[in-house]
């Protein structure tokens, strides 16, 4: 099976922007989670999509906000960056449910406010 | 207290040897308990789960968990060079949200 997979890579944005980030889960998953990685506070949860629907939500403001399409591709985006926004962003796919609740990593996307 | 502690770290170990990465967590109501590698510069590999108190091994690794103490450990034998990378301990709090640890840096010399 192909991994999981997110577009784009790396993105270099000013502040005041917005951003949208996007990824395709494993085939199959039905679950897709979002972290936020950085130096400073390490990784931490954005937020998580399970059939289109919005379960848990991490400590973030609501300028990060996310959904999720009925393939279970998932976009995330950021309005009025920060120069704190800078991290990397990485978005995990799982079956859920029965399926086992492992979460696989995709390669993530470099984001960098200016 | 944060919720997922792990030691930072570098933990040294030669080539050859047995690792041993330690993590304990605060919510006793967590089931899922996850290991993860991260090479520098790379995403997070997901490299053992353990949802049951005992141990667990897949190849050179094994997975331990204890509920009661609220710790989970990882055990790496015949360590390679190639193990080198930053350990990540997590904990499902529930609806896939995954707590992180800050990780424990191995380094294996050869």
């Amino acid at each position: 099976k192909a991994g999981v997979t997110q577009t784009p890579r790396y993105l270099i944005k000013t502040r005041g922007q917005q951003v949208t980030l996007s990824c395709s889960p494993i085939s199959g998953h039905r679950s897709v989670s979002w972290y936020q990685q950085t130096p400073g506070q390490g990784l931490q949860f954005l937020f998580e999509y399970f059939s289109e629907t919005q379960r848990n939500k991490g400590n973030f403001p609501g300028r990060f906000s996310g959904r999720q399409f009925s393939n279970s591709r998932s976009e995330m985006n950021v309005s009025t960056l920060e120069l704190g926004d800078s991290a990397l962003y990485l978005c995990a796919s799982s079956p859920a449910g029965g399926g086992g609740y492992e979460q696989y990593f995709g390669p993530g996307t470099r984001l960098t406010v200016t | 207290q944060k919720e997922v502690e792990q030691n930072s770290g570098p933990l040294s170990v030669p080539e050859g040897a047995i690792a041993s990465l330690n993590c304990t967590y605060s919510d006793r109501g967590s089931q899922s308990f996850f290991w993860y590698r991260q090479y520098s510069g790379k995403s997070p590999e997901l490299i053992m789960f353990i949802y049951s108190n005992g141990d667990k091994e897949d190849g050179r690794f094994t997975a331990q968990l204890n509920k009661a103490s609220q710790y989970v450990s990882l055990l790496i034998r015949d360590s390679q060079p190639s193990d080198s990378a930053t350990y990540l301990c997590a904990v499902n709090t529930g609806f896939q949200k995954l707590v992180f640890g800050t990780g424990t840096r191995l380094l294996v010399s050869p």
